[in-house]
C-alpha cells in the first residue's frame, strides 16, 4: 500500500506555544488529506479535510484559528495548534488519499501530544 | 447525519476461538465501508467492501457487506493474542473529500 509519513510521531510542548505536525505520502500524490484527532479509548474525531492547495474544510466545533491546516503542494499538509492548551494533548493522525482511482485512503503513524 | 455503530464496545475471549464484530452504518450516498485494525498507533488497513455478499478474505480474517441491511461483519477465526487490538469500522460517503465517517470500535483482547 501506499505510504504516508507523519512528523513527529511524538511531541512534549509548553502551554502557549505552537506546534507543528507534518504528514507527507511519499510514493503518491495526496488530493485530499484528512486529519483527526483522538482521545485515549476513545475513535477517530475527523478534525478537517484540506485539498491541495484550497482552504480546509473544518468539521463543525473545531476551531479554524487554533488547528490551522495547510496543505500547499500533493504531497504536503501540515496542522499546527496554535497557543496550545493541556486539553489539546491528544493523539493526532492523518490520513491522505489520491486520485480518484485510489478508493482508500492512508494513514500516518500518527503524532501524540502532550501539552504541560 | 452520517453514523456508524459498532458493537460489541470490547469482547474478550481465548486464544483459538472465534469472534465476530459487527458494524452497521446510516449513510447518505454509501461508498464503500472499510475495516481498520489500531494496535498502539495509527489503524491499519484491512478491509474495503463495496458490493454486498462477497466475502473478503485476508488469512484468519474474513468480512461481508449487507447493503440491504446496513451493515458488516468482520470474523477472525483461530483467534491469537497478536489479534488484540482495537477494530474499527468506517464509511465512506460519497462526494466530496471522500472523508471517512468512523465507529466507535471494538476492543479486542484476546487471552493465552
Amino acid at each position: 500500500g501506499a505510504v504516508v509519513s507523519q512528523h513527529p510521531s511524538w511531541v512534549i510542548c509548553k502551554s502557549g506555544t505552537s506546534v507543528k505536525i507534518e504528514c507527507r505520502s511519499l510514493d503518491f500524490q495526496a488530493t485530499t488529506m484528512f486529519w483527526y484527532r483522538q482521545f485515549p479509548k476513545q475513535s477517530l474525531m475527523l478534525m478537517a479535510t484540506s485539498n491541495e492547495g484550497s482552504k480546509a474544510t473544518y468539521e463543525q466545533g473545531v476551531e479554524k484559528d487554533k488547528f490551522l491546516i495547510n496543505h500547499a503542494s500533493l504531497t504536503l499538509s501540515t496542522l499546527t495548534v496554535t497557543s496550545a492548551h493541556p486539553e489539546d494533548s491528544s493523539f493526532y493522525i492523518c490520513s491522505a488519499r489520491g486520485e480518484q482511482a485510489m478508493r482508500e485512503a492512508f494513514f500516518g503513524q500518527g503524532t501524540r501530544l502532550t501539552v504541560v | 447525519e452520517d453514523k456508524v455503530v459498532q458493537s460489541p464496545l470490547s469482547l474478550v475471549v481465548h486464544e483459538g476461538d472465534t469472534v465476530t464484530l459487527n458494524c452497521s452504518y446510516e449513510v447518505t450516498n454509501f461508498r464503500s465501508l472499510l475495516w481498520y485494525k489500531q494496535e498502539k498507533k495509527a489503524p491499519t488497513f484491512l478491509f474495503m467492501l463495496t458490493s454486498s455478499g462477497i466475502e473478503k478474505k485476508s488469512g484468519r480474517l474474513s468480512s461481508i457487506l449487507d447493503k440491504k441491511e446496513l451493515f458488516s461483519i468482520l470474523n477472525i477465526t483461530a483467534t491469537q493474542t497478536g489479534d488484540s487490538a482495537v477494530y474499527l469500522c468506517a464509511v465512506a460517503p460519497r462526494g466530496y473529500g471522500n472523508k471517512l465517517v468512523f465507529g466507535a470500535g471494538t476492543i479486542l483482547r484476546v487471552k493465552s
